[in-house]
């Protein structure tokens, strides 16, 4: 069973385009992280969501926690061709906190 | 730079033979841990380490063997390879397990094909 479930798992838009791509889950978490990976290269820590309703923004990167720390939401404004890459989720589980478990991730592909 | 340094970068190995990834830290991060990322599946823990000396299995051990003998490296062994453990390699490290607030550093991955 996937602790974290992404949508959409796959993403193809053109420059310029909104987008915005969801993470979800049953369970309830203290925090929750957003990656990048680009090809051939290891993820890259975006944000951290620690509190429910919390809103961050990174650029034109917009990230939300929902108020029941069940969920997460990445809105990209303006996507430009260097937003491509695999977003991952991640998120430790509350019955047993060894490692951060990661969604499968959303591939986005902008095109110019 | 500091961060996670995975070697090699690529690896092709035959079937039943032996090898150990590489990973070393050099940010005193206290947790380290492997995970695998395969098409569909992506990443699963393998193994993780809280400390030197501390050592645990994650989702996916079977296979593979780890050892913390120092905080800085955290190496990964392929027992006797299968092509089912062909697949890509990451190495994290960590102040904790969460990440908090840094979150985990990852190495840019060993990719390995069992043949």
């Amino acid at each position: 069973t996937q602790l974290l479930e992404q949508s959409p798992q796959f993403l193809s838009i053109q420059e310029g385009e909104n987008l915005t791509v969801y993470c979800n889950s049953s369970s309830v978490f203290s925090s929750l992280q957003w990656y990048r990976q680009e090809p051939g290269e290891g993820p890259v820590l975006l944000v951290t969501v620690v509190t429910g309703g919390e809103v961050k923004k990174l650029k034109r990167l917009t990230f939300q926690f929902g108020d029941a720390r069940k969920d997460s939401s990445l809105h990209i404004t303006a996507a430009q061709p260097g937003d491509t890459g695999l977003y991952l989720c991640a998120a430790l589980p509350s019955n047993s906190g060894y490692a951060l478990n990661f969604g499968k991730g959303t591939s986005l592909l902008v095109t110019p | 730079n500091a961060g996670v340094t995975q070697t090699p970068k690529f690896q092709v190995l035959k079937t039943g033979q032996s090898m150990t990834l590489q990973c070393a830290q050099d940010m005193n991060h206290e947790y380290m841990s492997w995970y695998r990322q395969d098409p569909g599946m992506g990443l699963r823990l393998i193994h993780y380490s809280v400390g030197a000396g501390i050592t645990d299995q994650g989702e996916v051990p079977n296979g593979y063997n780890v050892s913390r003998s120092t905080t800085e490296d955290f190496p990964l062994r392929l027992l006797s390879a299968a092509p089912s453990q062909t697949s890509v390699y990451f190495c994290a490290s960590s102040y904790s397990s969460g990440g908090g607030g840094y979150g985990y550093t990852f190495g840019s991955g060993t990719r390995l094909t069992v043949v």
